[in-house]
């Protein structure tokens, strides 16, 4: 069984620049999240899923950042425009449903903003 | 108060002892208890998950609950270097779904 995919791996822009990531959760699997992780933290919810809807959202920062999930099943996270402080490890995670805890997290995007 | 608590460490442990992390929480509605394995520059992987008081064991790692105190800790027997990572623990909130995630804990087994 296929993980969960993210794209790209590595990401070194400019600040004020744009970027997006891609996640692409295990088969089958209804909810997705995002995640920032900073060196030495632990993640940091940034946005939930439940199929297509954002169930939860209050630690993304909206003036800023932007988050889908068409069809309910891929998703992707835009920030625009970026700021230096964004540099971090971006997760993507899926779970079977919103009541299965058990979280399986992809590679992660390394972003780092110039 | 941090919501989950976890000593940075980092923790060094011989190899073939019993590593001993620990992990603190706030919320007395929290139910589910996880803890990950977190490999430098990689992403976190389920090690085992925890819903009752007391102990669960599966081979050499046993976590161990106390939701009286609201502590859960992660036993890790016989360390192997390949054991040395960053051990999160990761906490459900009890009012929704969501986890919340220590910091985590530095392991080095020496060898």
């Amino acid at each position: 069984e296929a993980g969960v995919v993210q794209s790209p791996r590595y990401k070194i822009i400019e600040k004020k620049q744009p970027v997006a990531f891609w996640c692409n959760p295990i088969s089958g699997h209804n909810t997705l999240y995002w995640y920032l992780q900073n060196l030495g933290q632990g993640p940091e919810l940034l946005i939930r899923y439940e199929n297509e809807e954002a169930v939860d959202d209050s630690q993304l920062p909206k003036d800023r950042f932007s988050a889908e999930r068409l069809k309910g099943v891929d998703s992707t996270l835009k920030i625009q425009p970026a700021e230096l402080g964004d540099s971090a490890v971006y997760l993507c995670a899926s779970s079977l449903d919103g009541t299965e805890e058990t979280q399986y997290f992809g590679p992660g995007t390394r972003l780092l903003v110039l | 108060q941090k919501e989950v608590e976890q000593n940075s460490g980092p923790l060094s442990v011989p190899e073939g002892a019993i590593a001993s992390l620990n992990c603190t929480y706030s919320d007395r509605g929290s139910q589910s208890f996880f803890w990950y394995r977190q490999y430098s520059g990689k992403s976190p992987e389920l090690i085992m998950f925890i819903y009752s008081n007391g102990d669960k064991e599966d081979g050499r790692f046993t976590a161990q609950l106390n939701k009286a105190s609201q502590y859960v800790s992660l036993l890790i027997r016989d360390s192997q270097p390949s054991d040395s990572a960053t051990y999160l623990c990761a906490v459900n909130r009890g009012s929704n779904y969501q986890l919340i995630w220590g910091a985590g804990t530095k392991l080095i087994i020496k060898p």
